[in-house]
């Protein structure tokens, strides 16, 4: 089944210890993408990715980290997580070429807790 | 910059046509996507549109003017389901970034 995978999907942590949400994907897609969801903001996006090695910073970078070592994964690291990054975090992938690249495939969520 | 305007909050009636509207302040994008998202669920992708008109998928239609900065989703026949948040978004063109509209909820009522 294609889909795009998070985990972990609830956490709950303490400012400052650092964290890592992994996302992966089957579908052999190119472009990959981090967001935050926040009531009445809509979906940010944090970084994305065109392909391996190769990562950008989207609307709102600040305090994560990303990297892209192989196709089909593309963690996201708070190094410090702090209160004000307590969100909804959505993974989410694409194709890279043509009318489909429109097309992302979003991952279940993981719901963050910053205490 | 480049931001997108949706309503924050429509509602309908089990059968009628809802329009959701997206207008836009960008400096060049790709295209003009629509997302739909059930509460407590992930984005699903409804509809692109790459040029101005049209573009129908069964009860769903979207349509693009870059002319007049503007797109809307069209709803037709609606159904209980149909009750959820919806997107519109674009990627940028030069740097591919992705932007999503606060998001429109969606309330369809019997």
């Amino acid at each position: 089944e294609a889909q795009v995978t998070q985990n972990p999907r609830y956490l709950i942590t303490v400012t400052g210890k650092k964290l890592t949400v992994t996302c992966s994907q089957n579908m052999n897609h190119e472009y990959m993408s981090w967001y935050r969801q926040d009531p009445g903001l809509g979906l940010r996006q944090i970084y994305y990715s065109m392909n391996v090695e190769v990562t950008d910073k989207g609307d709102v970078p600040e305090g994560y980290k990303v990297s892209r070592k192989e196709k089909r994964n593309f963690p996201l690291i708070l190094e410090s997580p702090s209160p004000n990054q307590t969100s909804l975090y959505f993974c989410a992938s694409s194709p890279d070429r043509g009318r489909s690249s429109y097309e992302q495939y979003f991952g279940p969520g993981t719901r963050l807790t910053v205490t | 910059g480049q931001s997108l305007e949706q309503p924050s909050e429509v509602t309908a009636v089990e059968g009628a046509i809802v329009q959701i509207n997206c207008t836009y302040q960008t400096s060049g994008f790709y295209g003009l996507s629509w997302y739909q998202q059930h509460d407590g669920g992930a984005p699903t992708f409804l509809s692109y549109n790459a040029l101005d008109g049209l573009e129908e998928t069964g009860r769903f239609s979207s349509f693009l003017s870059r002319s007049d900065s503007y797109g809307y989703l069209l709803l037709q026949e609606l159904q209980m389901k149909d009750s959820a948040s919806y997107f519109c978004a674009v990627r940028v063109y030069n740097n591919n970034d992705m932007r999503f509209g606060a998001g429109t909820r969606l309330t369809v009522k019997p």
